[in-house]
């Protein structure tokens, strides 16, 4: 059965950093590009980081340009999503979300497919 | 960045209701439209893909129209499991962006 499991969330100071985790099983290493979506508490999805299939390309949301980074090591076929400088505002449920067309070469003209169940970032004093 | 906007923000509807949910791109997207739907605490889920195909597994109850910078999505006879909210999503250009939801509540 394919599946996405996310884990490393938890609760973290402002300015403080944590590695969320995506683990995929069922999946053909290094032939999907993933993602990484957002749920800020009380709103709707956002589109936060998209890694190449081959892990050789990258997009980030403006929001968390320069403070996040997306990564993969398709050995373990695992995406991870470090967080660095967070803020109250990056407090959300995080998903790791699979696109739809493999090797498609950038985070357009594909949808996503298959969807973790979250992991929750808290960042409070 | 392309805006994507959804009406309404939320219904309220009963059993067997056909129901319409909107969504209006702020510039042509082609049929770069996706639609997912989204209970809390679970993973989303993809229903309607290139903007009237539908996902593999999901029932054909639900049904995608549209093209250039409106679309809608349509429930053609509401069930009990299909109480949720529900999103748009381009993937037109980067970054890929949502709707701001729609959420169909039991009336």
């Amino acid at each position: 059965q394919v599946q996405l499991v996310e884990s490393g969330g938890g609760v973290v100071q402002p300015g403080g950093s944590l590695r969320l985790s995506c683990a995929a099983s069922g999946l053909a290493p290094a032939t999907y590009g993933m993602h990484w979506v957002r749920q800020v508490p009380g709103t709707g999805l956002e589109w936060v980081a998209f890694v190449r299939y081959d892990g050789g390309h990258h997009n980030y949301a403006d929001s968390v340009k320069g403070r996040f980074a997306i990564s993969r090591d398709n050995s373990k076929n695992t995406v991870y999503l470090h967080l660095n400088s967070l803020r109250p505002e990056d407090t959300a449920v995080y998903y790791c979300a699979k696109d739809a067309r493999p090797l498609v070469p950038d985070a357009e003209y594909n949808w996503f497919d298959l969807w973790g169940q979250g992991t929750q970032v808290t960042v409070s004093s | 960045d392309i805006q994507m906007t959804q009406s309404p923000s939320s219904l309220s509807a009963s059993v067997g209701d056909r129901v319409t949910i909107t969504c209006r791109a702020s510039q042509s997207i082609g049929s770069f439209l996706n639609w997912y739907q989204h209970n809390p605490g679970k993973a989303p889920k993809l229903l309607i893909y290139a903007a009237s195909s539908l996902h593999s597994g999901v029932t054909s109850r639900f049904s995608g129209s549209g093209s250039g910078s409106d679309f809608t999505l349509t429930i053609s006879s509401l069930q009990p499991e299909d109480f949720a909210t529900y999103y748009c999503q381009q993937s037109y250009s980067v970054p890929p962006t949502f709707g701001g939801g729609t959420k169909v509540e039991i009336k």
